[in-house]
């Protein structure tokens, strides 16, 4: 099974700040990492695929990067709307598919 | 619109089975794998199962850590997937969500990501 691991638990930031959240695999997971975004209540909103392809409707300040183990979610320049928790999750080994355990963005 | 509406929540006693629903509706269903995954209050996400497409004999798979108290299936003619829990525990309490697979196009398969979630069911398993 592939373990992975987020960095930090919780990053306090100020608008319009650049938010760089980390992301690793115990083993290569390849490119086959996505990125989610969850806000209080609501479910999991998918941000990116293959490390670095946004969704459908992503605004383009998020970014992604990183290839094997090491992974990161760049927010260039964080939006009120951007404060929420956000999971990696890997899809090259499974079953099962796993998540990280979130990187929690709150307001500073 | 794509939507995943989940039904069957509730509370159950521990020991105790339920059978969750997850109704689709806005994209043609049978061309999709479909999974479940939970959130445990205040946790992360955890995947459960998937099921595949028709066109992959709707084979299905399971997180090994809860092989044998869980079962999912579809219904293609109702645009419906299902999970059927057993042996339910106190540490099974979580909102279970379903969630469509992407299909990455002139494919027939899922590309393990979801690209839409329901809005989630809370299962509560407490006496």
């Amino acid at each position: 099974e592939r373990v992975m691991t987020q960095s930090p638990a919780t990053l306090s930031v100020s608008p319009g700040e650049r938010v760089t959240l980390s992301c690793r695999a115990s083993q290569s997971v390849a490119s086959n990492l996505a990125w989610y975004q969850q806000k209080p209540g609501q479910p999991p909103r998918l941000l990116m695929y293959d490390v670095s392809t946004r969704a459908t409707g992503v605004p383009a300040r998020f970014s992604g990067s990183g290839f094997g183990t090491e992974f990161t979610l760049t927010i260039s320049s964080l939006q009120s709307e951007d404060f929420a928790v956000y999971y990696c999750q890997q899809y090259n080994d499974w079953p099962p598919l796993t998540f990280g355990p979130g990187t929690k963005v709150e307001i500073k | 619109e794509v939507q995943l509406v989940e039904s069957g929540g509730g509370l159950v006693q521990p020991g105790g089975s339920l059978r969750l629903a997850c109704e689709a509706s806005g994209f043609t269903f049978n061309e999709h794998y479909m999974d479940w995954v939970r959130q445990a209050p205040g946790k992360g996400l955890e995947w459960l199962a998937r099921t595949r497409n028709r066109l992959n004999s709707h084979i299905t798979e399971y997180a090994p850590s809860l092989r044998g108290r869980i079962t999912i299936s579809r219904d293609d003619s109702k645009n419906s997937v299902y999970l059927d829990m057993s042996s339910l525990k106190t540490e099974d309490t979580a909102v279970y969500y379903c969630a469509r697979e992407s299909k990455p196009q002139g494919t027939n398969w899922g590309s393990k990501f979801f690209d839409y979630w329901g809005q989630g069911i809370l299962v509560t398993v407490s006496s």
